[in-house]
């Protein structure tokens, strides 16, 4: 099955700073989504980006689909942004179901 | 975005007893369920996709006859975890989607149900 790895496995940010995180795969995918899960569990959908550029406040996200990437940039970091992040793919032979990564555990100090 | 409800968020049941967790898709209507578990500090593992009407599909690995999975409506898919037992302690999760004509549509989640087994 398709692999979806993702770095940095931990981060440790000061408020204000900006951050990148990034998704590789493994193989052609037909959806990308990014999501935030905050401390009581709950999945937020970032962005559903399985190719091009989306920006959303202070998020964005850029998928190079023909290269098996993806970013999330976070700028101005706050301290509700502390959380793990995860993308998730859909692979061409899937049909509709998502291969998480093992997530970015992101941590905002004030 | 969509919203998608799960119930209950929380349960402790003795070993040996069956426990029914819910998930509702509250605004739109769900063609596709999925239940994931997730255990701490790790990442989310799919356990099954259910289609309204018919049979669940489950992934390698999980018993279905353990976690018994019905999807009766476009908006309510129920999953059992039956003769519970402390190994089954974890945090499960649904997450519900719309067919398009370019296929599965994004996938939006449940606040998850946190299931002890003691």
């Amino acid at each position: 099955g398709i692999q979806v790895e993702q770095s940095p496995p931990d981060l440790i940010l000061q408020e204000g700073a900006n951050s990148t995180l990034r998704c590789n795969f493994s193989d052609s995918v037909n959806n990308l989504q990014w999501f935030h899960q905050n401390p009581w569990g709950q999945l937020i959908n970032l962005f559903y980006i399985p190719s091009g550029t989306k920006q959303n406040g202070r998020l964005s996200a850029t998928t190079v689909a023909t290269e098996r990437y993806s970013l999330l940039y976070i700028s101005s970091s706050q301290t509700t942004d502390s959380g793990v992040y995860f993308c998730a793919v859909v692979s061409s032979d899937s049909w509709g179901k998502l291969q998480f990564g093992a997530g970015t555990q992101v941590v905002v100090t004030p | 975005g969509a919203v998608v409800s799960q119930h209950p968020s929380r349960v402790i049941c003795k070993s040996g007893t069956s426990v029914k967790i819910e998930c509702r898709s509250l605004d739109f209507q769900a063609t596709t369920m999925f239940w994931y578990r997730q255990f701490p500090k790790q990442s989310l593992m799919l356990m099954a996709t259910s289609n309204e009407g018919s049979k669940a599909t489950y992934e390698q690995g999980v018993e279905k006859d353990k976690f018994l999975i019905n999807h009766a409506s476009l908006t309510l898919s129920t999953l059992t975890v039956t003769s519970a037992h402390p190994e089954d302690s974890s945090f499960y999760i649904c997450s519900g989607a719309t067919t398009t004509s370019g296929g599965l549509d994004e996938q939006y989640f449940g606040p998850g149900t946190r299931l002890t087994v003691t």
